[in-house]
């Protein structure tokens, strides 16, 4: 059972606009930043968007992140067959002093 | 360039030990923090340890007293030292650096290795 939690798929078809949801509570997302992680099948994961809403070089701008309070939400617009992955949402959580995953959220491109 | 190569997985019984090694270039371990995180068959990401450039060591609570985490400097190199290992341990488990040089809390996860398995099974 994940401290942070995401429902466990999304899906869209290409061009729509998706959102995944990552909750928490005060000692985590409410306290740290939160940034998520792109898994593409069989691949190790990569980094998506960090500090809340910062995308590294490299990944599109269809990629965009927000958090308010004790949730954070991942933003993918102009859906493409190649977004079809695992998303995972993670934070620090002050009072495990541990890093904390959400338990993903598997998208699929119809 | 980042590069983080994982090694030293493979099949071990339940009780048993395996030492995992990530060898990095690109980057000096005393700089960044770095991380093990690990993958069971199927399932999604779960943190198992941080480890931050000035030396402070953090680790989940179900591997807490099992699994120990060192580097060696000399040769850049991160070890996951992992003891009385269980079923429930099996995985894959990779090696990754920090994404900056922010404290821990404030830290990200930036480049992965490709993974090392590591399966718990008599």
């Amino acid at each position: 059972q994940s401290v942070v939690t995401q429902p466990p798929s999304a899906s869209g078809t290409p061009g729509q606009r998706v959102t995944i949801s990552c909750s928490g509570r005060n000692s985590n997302i409410g306290s740290n930043p939160v940034h998520w992680y792109q898994q593409l099948p069989g691949t190790a994961p990569k980094l998506l968007i960090y500090i809340n809403d910062q995308r590294p070089s490299g990944v599109p701008d269809r990629f965009s992140g927000s958090q308010s309070g004790t949730s954070a939400s991942l933003a993918i617009s102009g859906l493409q067959f190649d977004d079809e992955a695992d998303y995972y949402c993670a934070t620090w959580d002050d009072s495990l002093s541990a890093l904390v995953f959400g338990g993903g959220t598997k998208l699929t491109v119809l | 360039e980042v590069h983080l190569v994982e090694s030293g997985g493979g099949l071990v019984q339940p009780g048993g030990s395996l030492r995992l090694s990530c060898a990095a270039s690109g980057f000096t371990l005393n700089t960044y923090s770095m991380y093990w995180v690990r993958q069971a068959p199927g399932k999604g990401l779960e943190w198992v340890s941080s480890f931050s450039g000035s030396g402070y060591i953090y680790y989940l609570g179900s591997v807490k007293g099992r699994f120990t985490v060192s580097r060696d400097l000399a040769t850049n190199t991160l070890y996951l030292q992992m003891d009385s290992l269980r079923p429930e341990d099996t995985g894959t488990y990779y090696c990754a650096k920090a994404g900056g040089l922010a404290i821990l809390r404030n830290n990200w996860i930036g480049p992965w290795g490709q993974g090392t398995l590591v399966t718990v099974s008599s």
